[in-house]
């Protein structure tokens, strides 16, 4: 599986657009780029996923660039309620070893949103 | 609510009690995980099940015994652990359907803080 690496940690204030950015740069043909959300002492969350160019949902955007080695998770307008790690993940759809669906869960990035 | 339930929330227990945790899970999904999520560590992955049969275990010691009776119950079994071994353990559940997998997207319950004393 792909190895990603993104910043430790990023400050931004409310209202503002804040863009996390992720290298992949052994990504593979059937891998997808995911990311997810984690609150304090509360599971991760699923927020986007894509294979290449723009996905937008109600919740954040992700730009992947044709080459497919880095991706960037776009938040619109962060409010206090957005302070959380963000984990950039690189999955097959068809899972790790045995078809299982391992994902490797990095370090993250600890957004911290101010007043 | 994801969709995904975890009792109990907290547990703490001595070295040498047994003890289980469970997850259930609502959405439908077919594949069923449990992670282990130590203070300032990222999420570590522990067991894999597919359609109620074990496909990975990610060398976790003997005294974590998982079981999947159906897709939406997997249970852990806790038995002589180490106070190492106090973390957050998470299960969580993804879709799967042959070609229409979305392995990649896991539904998280809220997790159990289990303290070994």
């Amino acid at each position: 599986l792909a190895k990603t690496t993104q910043p430790i940690s990023m400050d931004s204030y409310e209202g503002q657009e804040v863009n996390i950015t992720c290298s992949h740069n052994n990504i593979a043909t059937n891998d997808y780029i995911t990311w997810y959300q984690q609150f304090p002492s509360q599971g991760p969350r699923f927020i986007i996923q894509g294979y290449k160019t723009k996905v937008t949902n109600e919740v954040a955007s992700l730009f992947i660039p044709a080459d497919r080695k880095s991706s960037t998770l776009s938040l619109p307008r962060v409010s206090l309620s957005d302070t959380a790690v963000y984990y950039c993940l690189v999955a097959s759809r068809y899972g790790g070893s045995g078809n299982t669906g391992k994902l490797i869960f990095g370090q993250g990035t600890t957004l911290q949103v101010k007043p | 609510e994801t969709g995904v339930t975890q009792t109990p929330r907290h547990l703490v227990m001595g070295m040498t009690n047994k003890k289980s945790l469970k997850c259930e899970q609502h959405l439908g999904h077919n594949a069923m995980y449990w992670y282990k999520q130590s203070a300032k560590k990222p999420l570590e992955l522990m067991f894999v099940y597919n359609f109620k049969e074990q496909t990975e275990n990610n060398s976790v010691p003997s005294r974590f015994s998982p079981e999947c009776p159906n897709s939406s119950h997997l249970f852990l079994h806790l038995h002589t652990l180490q106070p190492e071994d106090s973390a957050l353990y998470l299960c969580a559940s993804s879709p799967r359907a042959g070609v229409r997998d979305r392995l990649y997207e896991q539904y998280f319950g809220p997790g159990t803080r289990l303290t070994v004393t």
